[in-house]
C-alpha cells in the first residue's frame, strides 16, 4: 500500500531519444521532488512541485523538464537523454513533517 | 545558500563496535528541519529521525542516537553495538523556508562480523 509509485523500475534507452519518468502518489500531497542519485554526490535535487502547474528547479535542473498536470502525478522528462544523465532516479513526497520516497527508477543511456 | 556535509565518505567498524556519523549543516533560516536517513543494499530510502530547530533534545532509539547542537551546526547519529544489518548508507538532509530539501553526499558503513 505504498502512497507513492514510480515508473518504469528500470529503463534502458538511447542517446538522443527523449524519456519519460513518472512519479505518482495517493497521498494528496502539495510537494513533490525528484532527485538524481550518483556515487559521491547523494541525492541531488532536480525539480520540485509545490502544486498543480507550480513548479521550480533545484540544483542540477538542466537538461530537465517536469510536468504536473494533476496532484498525483509529477513527470519528469530527459527532452534528448546523455549518457550523463545515467542515475538512479527518486521521487518524494512530503514537507518539513516528513519525507516519503519512491523506490526508485534505474536508468542507463547508452 | 543552504548545504549539508557529510565528510565521512566510508566508515568501515567490527561488530558490537560504536560509530559516530557526523552531519554539518549550513543556513540562515532560524525554522528548518534536520533529516536522517539509511539506504540499506536493497535501495530505498528509509526515514530513521526528523528534528526542527527548536529542540534540541537529543533522542535515543534503541542502538540509535541523535545529537544535535545548533552551536557547532551539527546533527551527529550515533549506533552503538554496531550490527552487520547496519551497513548502508547513511544521508543527512535538510530543508528550511524553500521548500527545497537538500541532502549530503552520505556516510557509507560497513560493519564486518
Amino acid at each position: 500500500d505504498a502512497g507513492i509509485t514510480q515508473s518504469p523500475r528500470h529503463k534502458v534507452t538511447e542517446t538522443g531519444t527523449p524519456v519519460t519518468l513518472r512519479c505518482h502518489q495517493t497521498e494528496n500531497h502539495r510537494y513533490m521532488y525528484w532527485y538524481r542519485q550518483d556515487p559521491g554526490h547523494g541525492l541531488r535535487l532536480i525539480h520540485y512541485s509545490y502544486g498543480v502547474k507550480d513548479t521550480d528547479k533545484g540544483e542540477v535542473s538542466d537538461g530537465y523538464s517536469v510536468s504536473r498536470s494533476k496532484t498525483e502525478d509529477f513527470l519528469l522528462t530527459l527532452e534528448s537523454a546523455t549518457s550523463s544523465q545515467t542515475s538512479v532516479y527518486f521521487c518524494a513526497i512530503g514537507t518539513g513533517y516528513g519525507y516519503t520516497f519512491g523506490s526508485g527508477t534505474r536508468l542507463t543511456v547508452v | 545558500a543552504q548545504k549539508v556535509t557529510q565528510a565521512q565518505t566510508e566508515i568501515s567498524v567490527v561488530e558490537k563496535e560504536d560509530v559516530t556519523l557526523d552531519c554539518v549543516y549550513e543556513t540562515r533560516d532560524t525554522t528548518y528541519y534536520l533529516f536522517w536517513y539509511k539506504q540499506p543494499p536493497s535501495g530505498e530510502l528509509v526515514f530513521l529521525i526528523r528534528r526542527n530547530s527548536f529542540d534540541e533534545q537529543n533522542e535515543i532509539s534503541g542502538r540509535y542516537s541523535w545529537n544535535f547542537q545548533k552551536s557547532t551546526s551539527s546533527f551527529n547519529f550515533t549506533i552503538t553495538a554496531s550490527q552487520v544489518v547496519d551497513s548502508a548508507v547513511y544521508f543527512c538532509a535538510l530543508i528550511g523556508r524553500t521548500d527545497k530539501l537538500i541532502f549530503g553526499t552520505g556516510t557509507r558503513l560497513q560493519v564486518f562480523p
